[in-house]
C-alpha cells in the first residue's frame, strides 16, 4: 500500500539544526523527495535521493534513508527563520510518474 | 527557468456554477502535468495525471464527469469543475513534469484557491 507519515509540528529555535522526519510503506519506490510549501503556495523542490543511496548532503541539507526501515530524513543545519514553512516528504512509485506525498511537517523557527 | 503558471490565483464561485483552472509551464514542454487537491493543513492528493494529446487518468474516488481535464498543448492544462458545490472548496495545486533527466521532476505552480459559496 501507499502510505506516507510525518510528524505534524516541529519547533526549533534559530540556528539549530531541523530534523524532520517520514516513514513510508511502499518498498518498491524509486525515488524519494522533501518539498517546502510556504503559506498558499505551491511546492519547491529541495532536494531527493534515490533509493539505493542512504545519504545525500546539498549545501545545509543532509537527507538519511533507511531502507530497511523504510525513513526518511530531512535535517536542516543552521535553521534560520526563512525555513519556517511545511514540509513534506513523497514517492515515486516504480515504473510510474505518480509521486505519493507525505502528510507534510510544519516547521516553525523562532529566534 | 521551469517555471509554472497558474490562474486564478483565487477564484469565488456561487454553487452550481462551473469554473476553470489554467495550468501552463513558461518556459519548457511538458507532456505529462498532474492536478492535486490540498485541503487545509492535510497533504496534497493527486487527482489525475494529465497527458498532451489523450484523456487524463483519474485517480480512485476522483469523478471524471465533475473535474474536466483538458491538456490541449504541450504548455497548458485545465481543470473544469462543474457544478461546484461547498465542499469542492480547495486549494487546487497542479505539476508539470519535466522529462529530461531521471528522477523526472515536477515542478509546481502556486496553487488555486476555489472557494464555493
Amino acid at each position: 500500500g501507499e502510505d506516507v507519515e510525518q510528524s505534524l509540528f516541529l519547533s526549533v529555535r534559530e540556528g539549530d539544526s531541523s530534523v524532520i522526519n517520514c516513514t513510508y510503506t511502499d518498498s518498491s519506490s524509486t525515488y524519494l523527495y522533501w518539498y517546502k510549501q510556504e503559506p498558499g503556495a505551491g511546492l519547491q523542490l529541495l532536494t531527493y535521493i534515490f533509493s539505493n543511496m542512504d545519504m545525500k548532503q546539498d549545501q545545509r541539507l543532509t537527507v538519511l534513508l533507511n531502507k530497511k526501515d523504510k525513513h526518511l530524513s530531512l535535517r536542516i543545519a543552521d535553521t534560520q527563520t526563512g525555513d519556517s514553512a511545511i514540509y513534506f516528504c513523497a514517492e515515486s512509485m516504480y515504473n510510474t510518474d505518480k509521486l505519493i506525498f507525505g502528510t507534510g511537517t510544519r516547521l516553525q523557527v523562532f529566534p | 527557468g521551469a517555471v509554472v503558471s497558474q490562474h486564478p490565483s483565487r477564484v469565488i464561485c456561487k454553487s452550481g456554477t462551473s469554473v476553470k483552472i489554467e495550468c501552463r509551464s513558461l518556459d519548457f514542454q511538458a507532456t505529462t502535468m498532474f492536478w492535486y487537491r490540498q485541503f487545509p493543513k492535510k497533504s496534497l492528493m493527486l487527482m489525475a495525471t494529465s497527458n498532451e494529446g489523450s484523456k487524463a487518468t483519474y485517480e480512485q474516488g476522483v469523478e471524471k464527469d465533475k473535474f474536466l481535464i483538458n491538456h490541449a498543448s504541450l504548455t497548458l492544462s485545465t481543470l473544469t469543475v462543474t457544478s461546484a458545490h461547498p465542499e469542492d472548496s480547495s486549494f487546487y495545486i497542479c505539476s508539470a513534469q519535466l522529462a529530461a533527466t531521471l528522477p523526472y521532476e515536477q515542478y509546481f505552480g502556486p496553487g488555486t484557491r476555489l472557494t464555493v459559496t
